[in-house]
């Protein structure tokens, strides 16, 4: 079974801090990819970061990085200079391919972030 | 292009009624999907279809019937809506090509309440 655990329910950052949110997976495939999403209030999803497993690479994308450990099966998402309109539910996803256009996305739970003035 | 649109937004509903989430997406994406998401388990997959003509059942399944007619529309049919089917509900889809970054695009949402 494919799993996907982010042990930080809820966390706070000072706006203009720098704070880490960490998420493990576990699957047996081989090639699959890595998304961060964002649910502000709005609750729209909105794609924040993705990582192809085979990179080795870690994805950037402004103040949003990843640290990608492929053999630790680990997938933490850094914000920088965090801002107020970063406040909201981030969901660690990975995706994998089985063929005959099979996939399989998995998502966590989920880590609430606050951003406070 | 629109992306992926989801109507209702909201809907109330009474136990044992039936009604219809409708999905569609513009960008040609043969895979769509219905996910759930309620608090404190993420999102989870209901149904999914590879294509036009093609459904298979995801990990919540019972209670909700989908059908694929064609390529844009994805509709979810709850057929005796429960309490218990209180959520939000996402629309997705993505191409099902090799290439690619196997992203999802997702719906607005539709946030449903029975009573």
């Amino acid at each position: 079974a494919q799993t996907v655990t982010q042990s930080q329910p809820e966390m706070s950052v000072q706006e203009a801090e720098t704070v880490t949110l960490s998420c493990t997976y576990d699957t047996s495939e081989n090639n699959y990819y890595l998304f961060w999403y964002k649910q502000p209030p709005s609750r729209q999803m909105i794609l924040v970061i993705r990582q192809e497993a085979y990179k080795q690479q870690n994805a950037t994308e402004n103040r949003f990085s990843v640290n990608f450990q492929k053999a630790a099966k680990s997938f933490s998402l850094k914000i920088s200079d965090s801002q107020l309109g970063d406040t909201a539910m981030y969901f660690c996803a990975f995706i994998t391919y089985s063929g005959a256009g099979s996939y399989q996305l998995t998502f966590g739970k989920g880590t609430k972030l606050s951003v406070i003035p | 292009n629109a992306g992926v649109t989801q109507t209702p937004k909201f809907q109330v509903l009474k136990t044992g009624q039936s009604m219809t989430l409708q999905c569609a997406q513009d960008m040609n994406h043969e895979y769509m999907s219905w996910y759930r998401q309620d608090p404190g388990m993420g999102l989870r997959l209901i149904h999914y279809s590879v294509g036009a003509g093609i459904t298979d059942q995801g990990e919540v399944p019972n209670g909700y019937n989908v059908s694929r007619s064609t390529t844009e529309d994805f509709p979810l049919r709850l057929l005796s809506a429960a309490p218990s089917q209180t959520s939000v509900y996402f629309c997705a889809s993505k191409t099902t090509g090799t290439q690619g970054t196997y992203e999802q695009y997702f719906g607005p949402g539709t946030r449903l309440t029975v009573t």
